[in-house]
């Protein structure tokens, strides 16, 4: 069965600061997605940054990227020039693409992100 | 479209008593997803319908849980003889192809007293 590990609880960074969250994941399937969904507190989830595992280029949005480290099974998220609405839950996720898979999303427990003026 | 909804926002129930759920995803996504998720944790997926057929049920989805989804667009998420540990955040997602973004609902938070 697949795994998604954060062992970060909580993290903080000052306003304009870099910081970055780390996720590992276990799966013995080749094809795969991973993402990192943000929860802001009493708001609905939303995605931040998607990448295919087929992909050896990390993927980029804006101020999120990510360092993907397939050997590792390592997927973790860096927030540049972080602002006040960074502040959330963060979530790892994985969703496997075999043919037996409905495409549910496994999820970690999550990271809290404070970010400090 | 304004994005998946969810209804009621929040419910709170006396133990023993029967609660359902709604959950309108995006119009023309045919996958919709029911997740838990309990204070401190990530989201533990439930169940999922493509289209109006339920593929799959999450061993966490006990017998006084069922879903449905009829015509392939709402889906009622229903819990009989609510228990205290059933008190949670229940989370609905949606999404077109399978490659694509799952879309959230804000959730509706369940209180058992």
């Amino acid at each position: 069965a697949q795994t998604v590990t954060q062992s970060q609880p909580e993290m903080s960074v000052q306003e304009a600061e870099t910081v970055t969250l780390s996720c590992t994941y276990d799966t013995s399937e080749s094809d795969y997605y991973l993402f990192w969904y943000k929860q802001p507190p009493s708001r609905q989830m939303i995605l931040v940054i998607r990448q295919e595992a087929y992909k050896q280029q990390n993927a980029t949005e804006n101020r999120f990227s990510v360092n993907f480290q397939k050997a590792a099974k390592s997927f973790s998220l860096k927030i540049s020039d972080s602002q006040l609405g960074d502040a959330a839950m963060y979530f790892c996720a994985y969703r496997g693409l075999g043919s037996y898979n409905t495409d549910k999303l496994i999820f970690g427990t999550g990271t809290r992100l404070q970010v400090f003026p | 479209d304004t994005g998946v909804s969810q209804d009621p926002r929040h419910k709170i129930t006396k133990r023993g008593q029967n609660v359902t759920f709604r959950c309108d995803p995006i119009s023309e996504h045919n996958r919709l997803y029911w997740y838990r998720q309990t204070l401190g944790q990530g989201p533990e997926f439930l169940t999922y319908f493509q289209n109006e057929a339920q593929l799959e049920k999450s061993r966490l989805l006990s017998d006084r849980f069922s879903a449905e989804r009829p015509k392939g667009s709402f889906s009622t998420l229903e819990i009989q003889r609510t228990e205290q540990g059933d008190s949670a955040m229940y989370l609905c997602a949606s999404s077109f192809w399978r490659q694509d973004e799952a879309f959230f609902g804000q959730g509706t938070r369940l209180t058992v007293v």
